[in-house]
């Protein structure tokens, strides 16, 4: 079955750029979306289709998506990011989630 | 704005059966154009997809839990619900109703989610 890779942890300081990456097998073939989750809090689409918004998250949050590997991107990092980031595409005959990073704000 | 609660059980009997319904307000389930997914997170681990359901009854599940869910829908209601058969400790989870765009075969992702509930399967 289709595998998604997620680093397990990513440290940025305030401001500063953070990026998420989700490896697969030619990943770049397919859509791939991304989910926010905070403790005792429901998963929130940040990312769907590689690279769009869903209406209130912030433009800070892009995505891009090539080869092996896909890539969440928020800019101007603030406190309130820190959260986990999961990757998560359709596997062929099934929703398949990566691992997921925790991203720590300094 | 659709908005999606979760109600069941928290507490399950092992070899028992875990049941739960989500419960869709402000869009119609049977106004079609969207699944309607059940989704569990382990305690500190990851997101696990279990399955989705099509207002007209069609269901797709996670080859892992094809044996033992069975996922239904209500319209009349406006609900949809899980049954996990012959459920372990490994089946504690917090288990999430989810609102889901699919594109056959293709693509699929959830743009809306419950509030989740943790089911403890224990003695």
């Amino acid at each position: 079955s289709y595998v998604l890779t997620q680093t397990p942890s990513v440290s940025v300081a305030p401001g500063k750029t953070a990026r998420i990456t989700c490896g697969g097998n030619n990943i770049g073939s397919k859509s791939v979306h991304w989910y926010r989750k905070t403790p005792g809090q429901a998963p929130v689409l940040v990312i769907y289709n590689g690279n769009d918004r869903p209406s209130g998250i912030p433009g800070r949050f892009s995505g891009s998506n090539s080869g092996n590997t896909a890539t969440l991107t928020i800019s101007r990092v603030e406190a309130g990011d820190e959260a986990d980031y999961y990757c998560q595409v359709w596997g062929g005959s099934s929703v398949i989630f990566g691992g997921g990073t925790k991203l720590t704000v300094l | 704005q659709v908005q999606l609660q979760q109600s069941g059980p928290g507490l399950v009997r092992p070899s028992q059966t875990l049941s739960l319904t989500c419960t869709v307000s402000g869009r119609s389930i049977g106004s079609g154009g969207h699944y309607w997914s059940w989704v569990r997170q382990h305690p500190g681990k990851g997101l696990e997809w279990i399955g989705f359901i099509y207002y007209s009854g069609s269901t797709y599940y996670n080859p892992s839990f094809k044996s033992r869910a069975t996922i239904s829908v209500a319209t009349s209601k406006n609900q949809f619900s899980l049954k996990l058969t012959s459920v372990t400790a490994a089946d504690t989870a917090v288990y999430y109703c989810a609102r889901t765009l699919y594109y056959y075969d293709n693509n699929a992702y959830f743009d809306s989610w419950g509030q989740g509930v943790l089911v403890t399967v224990s003695s």
